[in-house]
């Protein structure tokens, strides 16, 4: 089935410090990603929707400069936490749709889980 | 607006059954899916409905009901590696995901 590989697994950095987290589809073209935040106890949290060639649509609320997604290839996404706080220390899941799957459309990478000391 | 309602928390016994259920209301329908999620890990995907009625899966079935703007997830024969949190998603006429909060299921022996 459809995979959907994200590095890191988990990071800890300092804050003022930028963070990226890649997102890969392995075995398909995803031409639209989406990146979500978590935070403990929480449901997933739409955060953008990466588009493959063009700019991200960001959500209501998530700042573009500070979340900077860029997407420029049909297997690749990053999302790059800019100047990280520990605010922003959260579990960022990434996911990529793949029609031809069983999961009809959805599948998730494993997730960031982001800690900023 | 979207909204996705469904019980923040239950309760079952191993070997027992559970249905979880969740009530939506979105833009357009284009089905409703279920995600389990253990802590510290991504969703991982049990079902999608967009048909009225019920899908078996092994253990796990989902419910639809289109016209009520209701589904259900059920467990059949509980074991505790199902202790996680169960999220039900609808997907609007844009095929965006509206997510619940999640519904935590603890099992006890």
């Amino acid at each position: 089935g459809a995979v959907v590989s994200q590095h890191p697994s988990w990071v800890i950095c300092k804050s003022g410090t930028s963070v990226k987290i890649e997102c890969r589809s392995l075995d398909f073209q995803a031409t639209t990603m989406f990146w979500y935040r978590q935070f403990p106890k929480q449901s997933l949290m739409l955060m953008a929707t990466s588009n493959e060639g063009s700019k991200a649509t960001y959500e209501q609320g998530v700042e573009k400069d500070k979340f900077l997604i860029n997407h420029a290839s049909l297997t690749l996404s990053t999302l790059t936490v800019t100047s990280a706080h520990p605010e922003d220390s959260s579990f960022y899941i990434c996911s990529a749709r793949d029609l031809a799957g069983d999961s009809h459309g959805y599948t998730f990478g494993s997730g960031t889980r982001l800690t900023v000391v | 607006g979207q909204n996705i309602d469904q019980p923040t928390e239950m309760t079952a016994t191993e070997g027992a059954i559970v249905q979880i259920n969740c009530t939506y209301q979105t833009s357009g329908f284009n089905g409703l899916f279920w995600y389990q999620q253990h802590a510290g890990e991504a969703p991982t995907f049990l079902s999608y409905n967009v048909l009225d009625g019920l899908e078996e899966k092994g253990r796990f079935s989902s419910f639809l009901s289109r016209s009520k703007g209701y589904s259900y997830l059920l467990l059949k024969e509980l074991q505790m590696k199902d202790s996680a949190s169960y999220l039900c998603a609808a997907m609007d006429s844009n095929y965006q995901l509206i997510w619940g909060a999640g519904t935590k299921l603890i099992i006890k022996p």
